[in-house]
C-alpha cells in the first residue's frame, strides 16, 4: 500500500521569506502523480501544484515549486515570498493506478507579518 | 470555470438517524470520489464511482454507506444509521476520464449529536 508522510506537523515562515515543506512517500509504482493540496480554514481542498512521476523536471507554479527526487521518494514544496494568504495547512498526496489519493498528514503554515 | 459543488454545508443529525449528502461533479467528469476528513485528522479515501458502480472502497467504506448517482448531475453519498464517529467533513471530488487531477468541493460538514 502507498504510504505519505509529512514529518512536519507545523511551520512558520515570516512574510516575504522563503519556506519548504517536506514530504516522502513509498510506493511499489513506477507511474504515478503526487500533488500539493493546500486548506485553508475555510477548508476547501486547493490544488497548488501537480507533479508527473515520469517528468524528471521540477513543476513550478508562479511563487510554488516542488523537487521531486524520485530515487529517495521524495516531494518537498518551495513556497517563495511567502504572503499572508499562504497561511494553511498543506497536505501532500499520491495516486497512482487506482486514482485514489492518499494524503499526509499535513502541515500547518503560518505565515508571520 | 466549471466547480464541483456540495450541499448541504453543514448538516447536523442525531445518532440513529439516515443522512444524505450530495455532490455535483463538474459536468463532463466521469470519476466521483467521496473522502472524509475527521477534524484536526488527515484526509481519507471513502470510494470511488465510475460507469455506475463502485470502482473501489476502503475498510471505513462499511455497511452503513452507499453511493449513488440517481440522474445525470448528482452523486451522493448516504449513511443510513450515523454514529457519533461518522462526524467529519465530507468532500466530493470528480475527474475527467484518464486524468488524475482531483477536483474537490467545498466539503459537507458533518455533525453527529
Amino acid at each position: 500500500a502507498q504510504t505519505v508522510t509529512q514529518s512536519q506537523p507545523e511551520m512558520s515562515v515570516q512574510e516575504a521569506e522563503t519556506v519548504t515543506l517536506s514530504c516522502t512517500y513509498d510506493t511499489s509504482e513506477s507511474d504515478y502523480y503526487l500533488f500539493w493540496y493546500k486548506q485553508p480554514p475555510s477548508r476547501q481542498m486547493i490544488l497548488v501544484i501537480r507533479q508527473e512521476a515520469y517528468k524528471q523536471q521540477n513543476a513550478t507554479e508562479n511563487r510554488f515549486s516542488v523537487n521531486f527526487q524520485k530515487a529517495a521518494k521524495s516531494f518537498s514544496l518551495k513556497i517563495s515570498d511567502s504572503q499572508l494568504g499562504d497561511a494553511a495547512m498543506y497536505f501532500c498526496a499520491y495516486t497512482g493506478s487506482n486514482y485514489k489519493l492518499t494524503f499526509g498528514k499535513g502541515t500547518l503554515l503560518t505565515v508571520n507579518p | 470555470e466549471p466547480e464541483v459543488t456540495q450541499t448541504p454545508s453543514h448538516q447536523v443529525t442525531q445518532m440513529g438517524q439516515e443522512v444524505i449528502l450530495r455532490c455535483v461533479p463538474i459536468s463532463n467528469h466521469l470519476y466521483f470520489y467521496w473522502y472524509r476528513q475527521i477534524l484536526g485528522q488527515k484526509v481519507e479515501f471513502l470510494v470511488s464511482f465510475y460507469n455506475n458502480e463502485i470502482s473501489e472502497k476502503s475498510e471505513i467504506f462499511d455497511d452503513q454507506f452507499s453511493v449513488e448517482r440517481p440522474d445525470g448531475s448528482n452523486f451522493t453519498l448516504k449513511i443510513r444509521s450515523t454514529k457519533l464517529e461518522d462526524s467529519a467533513m465530507y468532500f466530493c471530488a470528480s475527474t475527467e476520464a484518464d486524468s488524475y487531477e482531483q477536483y474537490f468541493g467545498p466539503g459537507t460538514r458533518l455533525t453527529v449529536t
